[in-house]
């Protein structure tokens, strides 16, 4: 089966400055990853997704990096802002049939 | 508005009385999910759809949790006998799986807001 963990439950990190927040897979068969944000009392809201058959992809101010090797992957967001503030999931699955997802990093931006 | 849209948004109920939950997809998706959330954990899968059949159903889902979706559009979950485990948000997603394709190229699952369920 497929876990997902993530390393850190809280990062704060400071307005401007780019935040990462990795994440680790157990079952190499997956083929595609997830990043969702969500804020309080509001459902997962999706960031970027990535295939299996990808190392990288940006979308606006967010990159996802895959790294097959170490089963692992990461959400860089730039230029970090107050906005951005909320919990981040990440998510495996093989297809989309069934995502699963690890525990949540809690986002602090501070000024 | 043409996300996905959960009612109702909160629920209070006592333990043992029944309780049932409305999901309407994204208009032209195919995928219905159902997940549950506890406090600090991340969602967990219960049950999907495509069109009106149900593909899969995980452990979690005991025989008191029934999903429906009769017409392929909304989908509701029932929770019969209700227990104070059952406390959880209860969220609905929605995705388009493309005929044909792998499923890795169906579009992301997009979320509604849960309906926030407390059993006292």
């Amino acid at each position: 089966g497929e876990s997902v963990g993530l390393h850190l439950p809280t990062l704060s990190v400071q307005e401007g400055d780019n935040s990462i927040i990795n994440c680790a897979y157990s079952n190499s068969a997956s083929d595609y990853f997830i990043w969702y944000k969500q804020e309080s009392g509001k459902g997962p809201q999706f960031i970027i997704d990535i295939r299996s058959n990808m190392d990288k992809r940006q979308g606006q101010r967010v990159t996802v990096l895959l790294n097959k090797t170490v089963k692992h992957l990461s959400l860089q967001i730039a230029a970090t802002q107050p906005g951005d503030s909320a919990v981040y999931f990440c998510a495996g699955a093989l297809g989309t049939d069934k995502l699963i997802f690890g525990t949540g990093t809690r986002l602090q931006v501070f000024p | 508005d043409t996300g996905v849209s959960q009612d109702p948004r909160h629920k209070i109920t006592k333990r043992g009385q029944n309780v049932t939950f409305r999901c309407d997809p994204i208009s032209e998706h195919n995928r219905l999910y159902w997940y549950r959330q506890t406090l600090g954990q991340g969602p967990e899968f219960l049950t999907y759809f495509q069109n009106e059949a149900q593909l899969e159903k995980s452990r979690l889902l005991s025989d008191r949790f029934s999903a429906e979706r009769p017409k392929g559009s909304f989908s509701t979950l029932e929770i019969q006998r209700t227990e104070q485990g059952d406390s959880a948000m209860y969220l609905c997603a929605s995705s388009l799986a493309l005929g044909g394709q792998p499923s890795s190229y169906n579009s992301p699952l997009h979320f509604g807001n849960g309906t926030r369920l407390t059993v006292t």
